[in-house]
């Protein structure tokens, strides 16, 4: 079974340029997730599609930050414009099942941003 | 505030010891409890999962929930040097519809040969 897969793996951008990462998750996952990883700290949620719907972007800077999930496949997370503080690992999980409490989340190999 | 609280580390054991790495959370209605290994530069990886009181074994690795105290524990038995990485404790609330993962930061274990 092929795991999530994200582009680019790498990207290094100055500040104010906008940026946008791609995801495709599991065969079959219902549910999406974006999160953003900050060196040193856990994964944070930034939003989280069930199909091509948004079940919570409570923590996305919506100001600067944007999804889509397309056809509930695949999905794109936007940057516009970066800021310093937007340099992390952006990392994409999906899971099968959203109605299940216990469902297991896989996280792909996520794409690394360095905003200079 | 759902909060996921961690000691950072790093913890170091020698290779062969027990590596007993700790979380407490802040929800009451925390439901289910996750254990992932993040390798340097790498994704995480679910190694246990846990949702009732009591213990979970799996080969090497114990979870332990305690949903009164609010904690939950992963014990590494026999550790070895392919064990050094972070390991995060996520845990899932009820969120907007739906059940979402809270990570705390990780502990860092490192084991010395």
């Amino acid at each position: 079974e092929a795991g999530v897969a994200q582009s680019p793996r790498y990207k290094i951008i100055e500040k104010r340029q906008s940026v946008a990462f791609w995801c495709n998750p599991i065969s079959g996952h219902a549910t999406l997730y974006w999160y953003q990883q900050i060196l040193g700290q856990g994964p944070k949620l930034l939003i989280q599609f069930q199909n091509n719907g948004v079940v919570d972007d409570s923590q996305l800077p919506k100001d600067r930050f944007s999804a889509e999930r397309l056809k509930g496949v695949d999905s794109t997370l936007k940057i516009q414009p970066a800021k310093l503080e937007d340099s992390a690992v952006y990392l994409c999980a999906s899971s099968l099942d959203p109605g299940v409490v216990a469902d297991t989340q896989y996280f792909g190999p996520g794409t690394r941003l360095t905003v200079l | 505030q759902k909060e996921v609280e961690q000691n950072s580390g790093p913890l170091s054991v020698p290779e062969g010891a027990i590596a007993s790495l700790n979380c407490t959370y802040s929800d009451r209605v925390s439901q289910s409890f996750f254990w992932y290994r993040q390798y340097s530069g790498k994704s995480p990886e679910l190694i246990m999962s846990i949702y009732s009181n009591g213990d979970k074994e799996d080969g090497r690795f114990t979870a332990q929930l305690n949903k009164a105290s609010q904690y939950v524990s992963l014990l590494i038995r026999d550790s070895q040097p392919s064990d050094s990485a972070t390991y995060l404790c996520a845990v899932v609330v009820p969120g907007a519809g739906s059940y979402q993962l809270t990570f705390g930061k990780g502990t860092k274990l490192s084991v010395i040969p």
